[in-house]
């Protein structure tokens, strides 16, 4: 069974730049994560799809990150402009229940 | 609020030495609890869950861990450490929120082995 997929692994950018990352989840699973987790720290939730619906997205900096999941499938996380504290690695998961399992994730730095 | 406190930031053992990794939670009902595994540049492992029944959970790679409710603690164990065994440790609670379950993560725990 293939895992969480998302790309690309790195990416580096200038501040101002917009930036994507995509992930293709777990085949059947209905829910889709996306975690910043920064340097030394646990990932923290950014938001949280329930199939096509984002149900929490709380933490989700909206003036400058969106993400959409179509068709309940792919996501598209996306930071536009970017800044230098948007630094950080972004995982992916996906979950058929309780428990989440997580992709290799992007690494994300601005400079 | 739900938290996870992971209380040691940084271990370091010895190869074939024993380890227990601490984590404590806060969480008003019985939660999921988790432990994963974080090699460098990679996302994280699913190492073992606990849902309900028997508080001592057994994972992969040789890995188990104990709930013990009046402590509020998931504490992860291994009798013998590997080499390989060297990378960031993360306990988490799953806590419902509107009608769904969230992970949330303590700061992590890196593990350095010796040989």
């Amino acid at each position: 069974e293939a895992g969480v997929v998302q790309s690309p692994r790195y990416k580096i950018i200038e501040k101002k730049q917009p930036v994507a990352f995509w992930c293709n989840p777990i085949s059947g699973h209905n829910t889709l994560y996306w975690y910043r987790q920064n340097l030394g720290q646990g990932p923290e939730l950014l938001i949280r799809y329930e199939n096509e619906e984002a149900v929490d997205d709380s933490q989700l900096p909206k003036d400058r990150f969106s993400a959409e999941r179509l068709k309940g499938v792919d996501s598209t996380l996306k930071i536009q402009p970017a800044e230098l504290g948007d630094s950080a690695v972004y995982l992916c998961a996906s979950s058929p229940g309780p428990e989440a399992f997580f992709g290799q994730g992007t690494r994300l730095t601005v400079v | 609020a739900q938290s996870v406190t992971q209380p040691d930031i940084h271990i370091t053992v010895s190869e074939g030495a024993s380890l227990e990794l601490r984590c404590n939670y806060s969480y008003g009902a019985t939660p999921y609890l988790f432990w994963y595994v974080q090699s460098p540049g990679q996302g994280l492992q699913l190492l073992l869950k606990y849902f309900s029944g028997d508080t001592l959970v057994q994972g992969i790679k040789g890995f188990e861990a104990e709930f013990k409710r009046s402590q509020s603690s998931f504490n992860l164990r291994k009798p013998s450490v590997h080499w390989s065994d060297a990378a960031e440790y993360f306990c988490a609670v799953g806590a419902a929120s509107g009608g769904y379950n969230k992970l949330i993560f303590g700061a992590g725990t890196r593990l350095a082995v010796h040989p």
